[in-house]
């Protein structure tokens, strides 16, 4: 399967934790989109990167979340002192260039308890 | 943050039933994109548009990129069980510009 992977697929943890996620665009993409998706809504921007550059951030990534992609492949979102309301599906994204669609992983729920 | 309005929320057809969603915005949009959601999985792109009028068909799928760019509309003709999802538009807004705004969502569910 050449598709973007994300792990883990499920998350569950104690509101407070430090939780992290990891993406593997699909080869030779070199951009690579983080989204948080809630129940019944559409997926919504946090923030991406041009190869190991982090280009824009959205207004909804905190100062608790931080995202890398030491390397210009794989990615990683890490929410800190997690809280009730990042209960959501984290989606990665990734594209060829900025002119090409971007193709989804399956997510990572993250429930908070 | 800013979600585009998309119609109707939920639809019940019957298998074999044509059926037509559409995307609006108050705001120009120069990409227009469609996804299908199945539960518990990441959006599966169906058809991706770059030019205002453009059509453009993927089997039994159809989408046109609104000549005003605010708005797009899709079709599927002769559904079967395995079209049952939500659908979602996205489009992106400027170029330079590469964050997707997705739509509410339109689930579909087949009657038997």
């Amino acid at each position: 399967d050449t598709g973007v992977s994300q792990d883990p697929r499920h998350k569950i943890t104690k509101r407070g934790q430090n939780v992290t996620f990891r993406c593997d665009p699909i080869s030779e993409h070199n951009r690579l989109y983080w989204y948080r998706q809630t129940l019944g809504q559409g997926p919504e921007f946090l923030t991406y990167f041009q190869n190991e550059a982090q280009l824009e951030k959205s207004r909804l990534l905190s100062d608790r979340f931080s995202a890398e992609r030491p390397k210009g492949s794989f990615s990683t979102l890490e929410i800190q002192r997690t809280e009730q309301g990042d209960s959501a599906m984290y989606l990665c994204a990734s594209s060829f260039d900025s002119h090409q669609p971007q193709h989804f992983g399956d997510g990572t729920r993250l429930s908070i308890l | 943050g800013q979600q585009l309005n998309q119609s109707p929320q939920s639809m019940f057809i019957q298998e074999g039933e044509d059926v037509s969603m559409n995307c609006t915005s108050s705001s120009i949009f120069n990409t227009w994109l469609w996804y299908k959601q199945d539960p518990g999985e990441g959006p599966v792109l169906l058809i991706a548009l770059y030019k205002a009028g453009e059509l453009t068909s993927n089997g039994r799928l159809t989408a046109q990129f609104g000549i005003t760019r605010k708005d797009s509309f899709l079709n599927i003709s002769a559904s079967i069980p395995s079209d049952v999802g939500i659908y979602f538009c996205a489009g992106i807004s400027n170029f330079g510009n590469e964050k997707l705004t997705f739509g509410t969502g339109t689930r579909l569910t087949i009657i038997p």
